[in-house]
């Protein structure tokens, strides 16, 4: 049973640090996403790559979020410096270039104090 | 402004009755729409899909409509079950290379 498996599940960190998020899509899937959820905005997508190039981060704040794909089994997204206001769930997602479904994984919950 | 807009109060509805979801949208042309249940502390699942020349889409006992005049689609769940509470998001194909915008979800509980 294909999954998209998402490190670490819950991160509780201090304002100032910095956190990396990993993502491994489904094997075989090209097109790897990231959301992030919280009770006020909902699920928002951030960023998102095909075959492993950017295709659209203007959903996420540049100054300091980033996000890479250094090859096709694993996605991370880093914040640097981290403030309270990061705190929700992230989401990775993956699917195939052509196809509509996204494939979720289970989110890491980041609490930044 | 764009908008996606489910009702953000809980539907409560007693097993064995129908379960209607509503998502309407504002300034957006979505060649397609999709709905994904969200269990508590999981990521959201797919469950259907429906193109902008469809207007309804079955699966087991999920109904989805979608009309494109009305900028409104509609999910039904027939013979709702406790097993069936969860949060239902809608979400739309707003982009090319499978882009999609998503409503805040209803939560729907089912009590016996």
């Amino acid at each position: 049973d294909a999954r998209v498996t998402q490190t670490p599940r819950h991160k509780v960190t201090e304002m100032g640090q910095e956190v990396t998020m990993r993502c491994q899509p489904i094997l075989g899937h090209n097109t790897v996403f990231w959301y992030r959820q919280t009770m006020m905005q909902g699920l928002e997508l951030l960023a998102y790559f095909r075959n492993r190039a950017p295709l659209d981060d203007s959903g996420m704040p540049k100054d300091r979020f980033s996000a890479e794909m250094p090859d096709a089994t694993l996605a991370t997204l880093k914040i640097q410096p981290s403030e309270p206001r990061d705190s929700a769930v992230y989401f990775c997602a993956s699917g195939i270039a052509g196809g509509d479904t996204q494939y979720f994984g289970p989110g890491t919950r980041l609490t930044v104090l | 402004s764009q908008k996606i807009e489910q009702n953000s109060e809980a539907l409560n509805i007693q097993e064995g009755k129908t379960a209607t979801l509503t998502c309407n949208y504002t300034n957006y042309s979505p060649a397609y729409l999709q709905w994904y249940r969200q269990d508590p502390g999981r990521g959201p699942v797919f469950l259907l899909l429906i193109r902008e020349n469809e207007k309804e889409k079955r699966k087991e006992r999920l109904k989805v409509t979608f009309d494109t005049t009305l900028k409104q689609s509609l999910f039904h769940i027939t013979a709702s079950q406790p097993a069936d509470s969860a949060t239902y998001l809608c979400a739309l194909a707003t982009g090319g290379g499978n882009k999609l915008t998503f409503g805040t979800g209803t939560q729907l509980k089912v009590e016996l």
